[in-house]
């Protein structure tokens, strides 16, 4: 089974500095994805990031970038000058590929980011 | 562009009471769907994913089911509820296998 590990509850940064969230996952797949999902207090879970098992590039999406080291099983998500709009839970997620091609996705349990002027 | 929209956005109901959940998806077809639950302050559980119409898999042994009656269709339902049952329920959709998945904007259910 998959698992999803992030260790940090919570995190308070000050605006403009750079803030990484910790994400270790465990799988016995060789292939998966990786994911950043943020969630607002309003609830809705927007997708930040993706990275694949195979991907040999860090993935980046504009403030955002995955720093994927695959022999550590890690991958932290990097957020550059953060914003107040940044403060939100952060969740990382990994697809399973026993759901027979629809993988579904493991969840860890989220880093609440609260984001200082 | 690809939208998906869930409904109704809250819903208070009382124990032993029916549910129905709807999520569509537009813009895109034969997409993958999901149904997440979410417990507070954690993170989300596969309930149920569906990679074509009337083709439906569970992930947990639960009180509640899902059809796929249209491409673009699925829906949650309960015959009826339990006080476990409260929780915030998310639809998604994907293009296939690890492809990102997207998410509507949930529901809030309270079971009272």
């Amino acid at each position: 089974a998959q698992k999803i590990t992030q260790t940090q509850p919570g995190m308070f940064v000050q605006e403009k500095e750079a803030v990484t969230l910790d994400c270790t996952y465990d799988t016995s797949d060789q292939s998966y994805g990786l994911f950043w999902y943020k969630q607002p207090s309003s609830g809705e879970m927007i997708f930040l990031i993706y990275q694949g098992s195979y991907d040999e590039q860090n993935a980046t999406e504009g403030r955002y970038s995955l720093n994927f080291q695959k022999a550590r099983k890690s991958a932290n998500l990097v957020i550059s000058a953060s914003q107040l709009g940044d403060s939100a839970m952060y969740f990382c997620a990994m697809s399973d590929n026993s759901g027979g091609g629809a993988d579904g996705l493991t969840f860890g349990k989220g880093t609440h980011l609260i984001i200082q002027p | 562009s690809q939208t998906i929209h869930q409904w109704p956005a809250t819903l208070v109901q009382p124990v032993g009471s029916p549910l129905s959940l709807e999520c569509t998806v537009e813009g895109t077809s034969n997409p993958n769907l999901y149904w997440y639950r979410q417990a507070a302050g954690r993170g989300l559980q596969l309930l149920f994913y569906s990679i074509g119409i009337g083709q439906i898999s569970s992930e947990v042994p639960q009180n509640l089911s899902a059809s796929r009656p249209q491409d673009r269709q699925f829906i949650l339902s309960s015959k009826k509820l339990l006080l476990s049952d409260s929780g915030f329920y998310l639809c998604a959709w994907s293009r296939g296998s690890n492809q990102p998945q997207h998410f509507g904007d949930g529901t809030r259910l309270s079971i009272l």
